[in-house]
């Protein structure tokens, strides 16, 4: 079955530690998303990828990064320059194009 | 200010009610709106989408309306079950592919 699989789906991060969350899809899908989900607030996008080897900053970029090195895969860096990462982290993919998103699983990212 | 405005917050109904979320949004120009559905801990699935020209659209027990002139839509659930138990999120796209804008979404609880 074609998908898009988030990893892991929970995630504790020590103060100063850089931790990567995995996002794979097998949609054959150009473009790749992240986003950030906040109690009482809207998806905000941190950083999207319409092709292999380019991505751009979305709206909350700074504290993240991100590599596209494979069309299948695009991972995300939370570095300890992150001063607020706990959250519920969603990875999409998409055609290019006026197309809706395709959803994963979600990692939740709590700070201990 | 965020763009894209839901409402209630939060809603609770009894199995077998029907309900109604709301959706305003300021995004312009538009493309096209998307009623996303999220259980917890998951990530959103796709119920609807409305373009500019589309008043309304059915999936099942979920109508979605769509006013681009007022720039408002809803989303009508009919006979809610208990598994409709899930946040409702509004989605606006611009015309550039890579704006799309989320509600904070409507929290949804149905009771036996």
């Amino acid at each position: 079955d074609g998908g898009i699989t988030q990893s892991p789906k929970y995630l504790f991060r020590k103060e100063g530690q850089n931790v990567t969350l995995s996002c794979e899809q097998n949609l054959n899908h150009d473009a790749m998303y992240w986003y950030r989900q906040d109690p009482g607030q809207g998806l905000r996008l941190i950083y999207y990828s319409q092709i292999v080897n380019d991505f751009q900053k979305g709206d909350i970029a700074e504290g993240y990064s991100v590599s596209r090195e494979k069309k299948e895969s695009f991972p995300l860096t939370v570095t300890s320059a992150q001063k607020n990462p706990t959250a519920f982290y969603l990875c999409a993919s998409s055609m290019r194009g006026n197309y809706g998103y395709t959803f994963g699983s979600g990692t939740r990212l709590t700070v201990v | 200010k965020n763009q894209v405005e839901q409402s209630p917050q939060s809603l609770i109904i009894l199995e077998g009610k029907n309900c109604t979320l709301q959706c305003n949004y300021t995004v312009s120009p538009f493309s096209n709106l998307r009623w996303y559905k999220q259980d917890t801990g998951r990530g959103p699935v796709s119920l609807t989408i409305m373009t500019f020209s589309e008043n309304t659209k059915s999936n099942g027990r979920y109508t979605a309306t769509l006013d681009a002139d007022t720039k408002q839509s809803s989303l009508h659930i009919t006979a809610s079950q208990l598994s409709d138990s899930a946040s409702y999120i509004c989605v606006v796209r611009g015309t550039d592919n890579n704006d799309m804008r989320f509600g904070a979404g409507t929290r949804l609880t149905v009771k036996p």
